[in-house]
Order: C-alpha cells, then structure tokens, then sequence
C-alpha cells in the first residue's frame, strides 16, 4: 500500500517570496505520478501540478515547480513569487502505479501568505 | 461543461436518519469516486467505481453504500447515521490510465447530531 507524509502541518510566506512544501511517499512501483492539489477556502480541490516518476526532469507549471529526488522518495513543491491567493491547503498524492489507479493523500500543509 | 457536480453542498442530519450523496460528471470518465476529508486527515477514499457496473471498497467503507446508476452518475448512501460520518465528502472522477489526474467536485458538509 502506498503512504504519503506531509510533515508541515502548517507554513507561512511573506508575499513575492518563495515556499516549499515537503512531500515523501512510499510505493513498491517503479512507474507512478505524482500531484500536487491545492484546497482553497472554497474547498474546490485544484490540480497543481503533476509528475511522471519515469521522468527526470522536474515538472513545472508557471510560478509552481517540484524537485523530484525518485531514490529518496521526495516530492517537494516549490512556490515562487508568492501571491495571497496561494494561500490554501496544499495536497500531496500518489498514484500506486501499475494497474491502481486510486490516489493515496497526504494530510495536507496548510499555506498562509503574508501582506 | 460542469465537471463533476454534488448535491446538496450542506446537510445536516440527526443520528440514525439516512441520506444520499449525488455525485454526476460530464466528462464521460470511466472512474469514479467518493472521499471524506476531515481535519488533519487528508482525503481518504471511501468506494470506488472503475467502471460502470462495478464498485470496491476504499480505505474506510464502513457505515456507507454504493450505486454506480450509470457512467454519468456515482451516489454514496448513509443507510444510519452517525456522529461520526460527520466530515465534508468529495465525489471525483477520472480516466482509468495514466496519469490518473482525479477531477473533484466542490463537496458536501454534512453535520450528523
């Protein structure tokens, strides 16, 4: 079964810097993805961003990117140039890989933005 | 083009009163699922739908039924319920292969007295 830890309950940013949010995992596949979903007060569940473990190259999308270290299990979201509407909560998700195609949750980093 | 819709966005009920989540998609995706998020919990997967014509149980199906009505439509039942199905449920779909992106609707709050 596939784990996801998020170990930062909670983090903070002063606008127009930068962030990053801590993911590890665990799976016994050698070919999963990876997301990133953002919550914010709406509780609409926003795709982020997403990584194909087979691929090295770190995935990114405009001010968002991840460093994506497959060996240690690392998922880690980078927010640059932060602005108040990334404030939100912040999901880290498995897929296992090979024929499950359910995604495994993290618990969730909690993100405010500074003025 | 709605995506995935959820009716109703708030309920409240009393113990042992039954209700039904309706979960719909437009996307003509195959999958389909049902979460509970609670505070410092994450998500976590209630049942699921691969396919129309079949559901499995997820993480904590305990408590809750199932119907896939048919490809559009994945509703979740609470036959008695209890305090502690008090949470916000996600209904979410998806095309079964990769990369498995899960498209959420905007939840339901339900509070159980």
């Amino acid at each position: 079964a596939q784990t996801v830890t998020q170990s930062q309950p909670e983090m903070s940013v002063q606008e127009a810097e930068t962030v990053t949010l801590s993911c590890t995992y665990d799976t016994s596949e050698s070919d999963y993805y990876l997301f990133w979903y953002k919550q914010p007060p709406s509780r609409q569940m926003i795709l982020v961003i997403r990584q194909e473990a087979y691929k090295q190259q770190n995935a990114t999308e405009n001010r968002f990117s991840v460093n994506f270290q497959k060996a240690a299990k690392s998922f880690s979201l980078k927010i640059s140039d932060s602005q108040l509407g990334d404030a939100a909560m912040y999901f880290c998700a498995t897929e296992g890989g090979g024929s499950n195609y359910k995604l495994t949750f993290g618990k969730g980093t909690l993100l405010t933005v500074n003025p | 083009n709605a995506g995935v819709t959820q009716t109703p966005k708030f309920q409240v009920l009393k113990t042992g009163q039954s209700m039904t989540l309706q979960c719909a998609q437009d996307m003509n995706h195959n999958s389909m699922y049902w979460y509970r998020q609670d505070p410092g919990m994450g998500l976590r997967l209630i049942y699921y739908s691969a396919s129309e014509g079949t559901t499995d149980k997820g993480e904590v199906p305990n408590g809750y039924n199932v119907s896939r009505l048919n490809k559009r439509e994945f509703s979740l039942r609470l036959e008695s319920a209890a305090p502690s199905q008090t949470s916000v449920y996600f209904c979410a779909s998806s095309e079964p292969v990769m990369p498995y992106e899960q498209y959420f609707g905007p939840g339901t709050r339900l509070t159980v007295t």
